[in-house]
């Protein structure tokens, strides 16, 4: 069993579209995140959630929508994709003991 | 605001070797500290922590990392490096528990283990 799934795994798209991005764990964690890892690798925090509840937002862009409908699941949701917005997604909860547990990650391609 | 430098983008050492991967911090709160391990087309894996309990940090696949808070350093080690351990490796920071808590990660560490 998955702690931590996000879908999908890959998403291929054009500029101007809008997606989503799913993500749901298992772990009774109150707490989620999305982290956006570029082409260099570099990882940077977007956002978090506790117990559905926004807590984080790192300067992302409006076109970024993140929605917790519970504190199970958090999905991010792009508007009006941009080239620049190729990277790696990746979602995250966090335990009690400051542990992160992550998702395998959603490559997005924007052409 | 807290951040790492993780020296060097690429380590490449061979089987067997000892690999060091290295990790200055800045902090102005005590901080929590963390490496993380990705491999090929996978999330991030917890490799070990340090939250204020001893310095010399044991983590799985025989990793270790000691926290010098003179060096503000928490440099990443394993005394024989093994073809698996191929990976990217980043070094975390944060200052604390709470709703607030987020971890401010480092550029990664590529290491590559030649036969």
């Amino acid at each position: 069993d998955t702690a931590v799934s996000q879908t999908p795994k890959y998403l291929v798209t054009q500029m101007g579209n809008d997606k989503s991005i799913k993500c749901e764990q298992n772990l009774g964690h109150d707490t989620m995140y999305w982290y956006k890892q570029d082409s260099k690798k570099f990882l940077k925090i977007m956002f978090s959630y506790n117990n559905k509840e926004l807590i984080i937002n790192e300067t992302v862009p409006n076109r970024f929508s993140p929605k917790s409908p519970d504190k199970a699941h958090l999905n991010l949701h792009i508007n009006s994709l941009e080239l620049g917005d190729s990277a790696v997604y990746f979602c995250a909860s966090r335990a009690k003991n400051e542990k992160l547990f992550f998702g395998s990650g959603t490559q997005l391609s924007v052409l | 605001a807290q951040s790492v430098t993780q020296l060097g983008s690429h380590v490449s050492v061979s089987e067997g070797a000892l690999v060091l991967l290295r990790c200055n911090y800045s902090s102005s709160v005590p901080p929590y500290l963390f490496w993380y391990v990705q491999y090929p087309n996978q999330g991030l894996q917890l490799l070990l922590k340090y939250t204020s309990a001893a310095t010399l940090v044991k983590g799985i696949n025989g990793f270790e990392a000691e926290f010098k808070k003179s060096e503000t350093s928490f440099h990443l080690t394993k005394p024989s490096a093994h073809m698996s351990d191929a990976a990217e490796y980043f070094c975390a920071v944060s200052d604390s528990g709470g709703s607030n808590y987020k971890l401010t990660f480092g550029k990664g560490t590529l290491l590559t283990v030649n036969p």
